[in-house]
């Protein structure tokens, strides 16, 4: 089991570009999320998915769309980036069980220039 | 309005003392807390679930309380050890299965 995976590791956009967080997971979980983390303020939900085909909007929503594309996939989507949005981003799933412990990925570190 | 607070000032302690950490909520009144390490450069890892009516859990060296009257829990590590330097993380159940976190706080374990 590979667990949570993201890609890209790193990357840097200039102000304006747009780019897609890859998100993945084979722990056949339904509940999907999306977190940043900026240093200070802990992990902040920007969207999640409950299940296949549903997404709902987080903490902080604003310049971010997310396709839950199955029920592995989540996706997250600037479309034009702000150097507001440099920040590390973080992909979990849940484990429906008695804990809801919730499983992440690596990360991704975003620097918008 | 909700918050989450967990001391954001990094606690420095002895290896073999034990380390608390603690984490205090306000307009919230979780169905349960959870406790997550994160290590520099990676995700968190969930150590441990306390549900509203327990007072009390334990897991091997690790120790959490809950108090919904003083809206704060406790996290202790007992015999603590350099490997357990890391920040650790509250996180209080929303709505919805949603998850709210508190900033962290930093435990360093000195040999």
């Amino acid at each position: 089991n590979a667990g949570v995976t993201q890609t890209p590791k790193f990357q840097v956009l200039k102000t304006g570009q747009s780019m897609t967080l890859q998100c993945a997971q084979d722990m056949n979980h339904n509940s999907m999320y999306w977190y940043r983390q900026d240093p200070g303020m802990g992990l902040r939900l920007i969207y999640y998915s409950a299940s296949e085909g549903t997404t709902d909007k987080g903490e902080v929503p604003n310049g971010y769309n997310v396709s839950r594309l199955n029920k592995r996939e989540f996706s997250l989507r600037l479309e034009s980036a702000a150097p507001s949005q440099t920040s590390v981003y973080f992909c979990a799933s849940r484990r429906e069980s008695s804990y809801n412990e919730q499983f992440f990925g690596p990360g991704t570190r975003l620097t918008v220039l | 309005s909700q918050k989450i607070e967990q001391n954001s000032e990094a606690l420095n302690i002895q290896e073999g003392k034990t380390a608390t950490l603690t984490c205090n909520y306000t307009n919230y009144s979780p169905a349960y807390l959870q406790w997550y390490r994160q290590d520099p450069g990676r995700g968190p890892v969930f150590l441990l679930l306390i549900r509203e009516n327990e007072k009390e859990k334990r897991k091997e060296r690790l120790k959490v309380t809950f108090d919904t009257t003083l809206k704060q829990s406790l996290f202790h590590i007992t015999a603590s050890q350099p490997a357990d330097s890391a920040t650790y993380l509250c996180a209080l159940e929303a709505a919805g299965n949603k998850l709210t976190f508190g900033g962290g706080t930093r435990v360093l374990v000195k040999p």
